[in-house]
């Protein structure tokens, strides 16, 4: 099993600050996909990166996938309430379709 | 109606009982997807069916059994469950191509007393 590490697992802070969760892994991954989960519902997908060194934006999310293709980072710029939730980190390798989960970051953001 | 939905939303049952988990999907996706989800555990995928057929079954216990009548539909018969076996059951449908997303459904919350 190619464990995916997120980091770090509980992330508590006030409406305005900003954040940057980390997805590690020892394997390497063809793509990676960051997800979102709410309380009560399923994941839903953020964004999936592909190239290693890509950087890609989501309004105040900015997602990168590390150069080597073995890690990733989502950073929150000025957060709010809203980004409330689970974020879970997926891989994939070489041509499979199957989706490898990591251990998620739990965020709270209060005002 | 587009999208995941699974049902029921919420499950109680007894050990003895035999009950089934239903997901429809209406997005013309070619693969679904059972996992588990614990708490203070990542997601477990439990089974992988693709163009109808079981392509993966991750060492689940027997007391699990899905069934995939057509690429729309996915059940997952449940039978003599354990109470460690409580936990949220979230059903996702993709297409089989590699890094293509995941759409979940809402999960079945179910509870083994």
């Amino acid at each position: 099993t190619q464990l995916l590490e997120q980091s770090p697992q509980f992330l508590s802070i006030q409406e305005g600050e900003n954040l940057t969760v980390y997805c590690n892994s020892s394997s390497v991954f063809s793509s990676l996909q960051w997800y979102r989960q709410e309380p009560g519902e399923g994941p839903v997908l953020l964004v999936t990166v592909v190239t290693g060194g890509e950087v890609k934006k989501l309004k105040r999310l900015t997602f990168q996938f590390g150069d080597a293709r073995k890690d990733s980072s989502l950073h929150i710029t000025a957060a709010q309430p809203g980004d409330t939730g689970l974020y879970l980190c997926a891989g994939v390798r070489g041509t499979a379709s199957k989706l490898t989960f990591g251990t998620g970051t739990r965020l709270q953001v209060t005002l | 109606e587009t999208g995941v939905t699974q049902t029921p939303r919420h499950l109680v049952m007894g050990m003895t009982n035999k009950k089934s988990l239903k997901c429809e999907q209406h997005l013309g996706h070619n693969a679904m997807y059972w996992y588990k989800q614990s708490a203070k555990k990542p997601l477990e995928l439990m089974f992988v069916y693709s163009l109808e057929e079981r392509v993966e079954n991750n060492s689940v216990p027997s007391r699990f059994s899905p069934e995939c009548p057509n690429s729309s539909h996915l059940f997952l018969h449940l039978h003599t469950l354990q109470p460690e076996d409580s936990a949220l059951y979230l059903c996702a449908s993709s297409q089989d191509e590699p890094g293509r997303g995941y759409t979940f459904g809402s999960g079945t919350r179910l509870t083994v007393v």
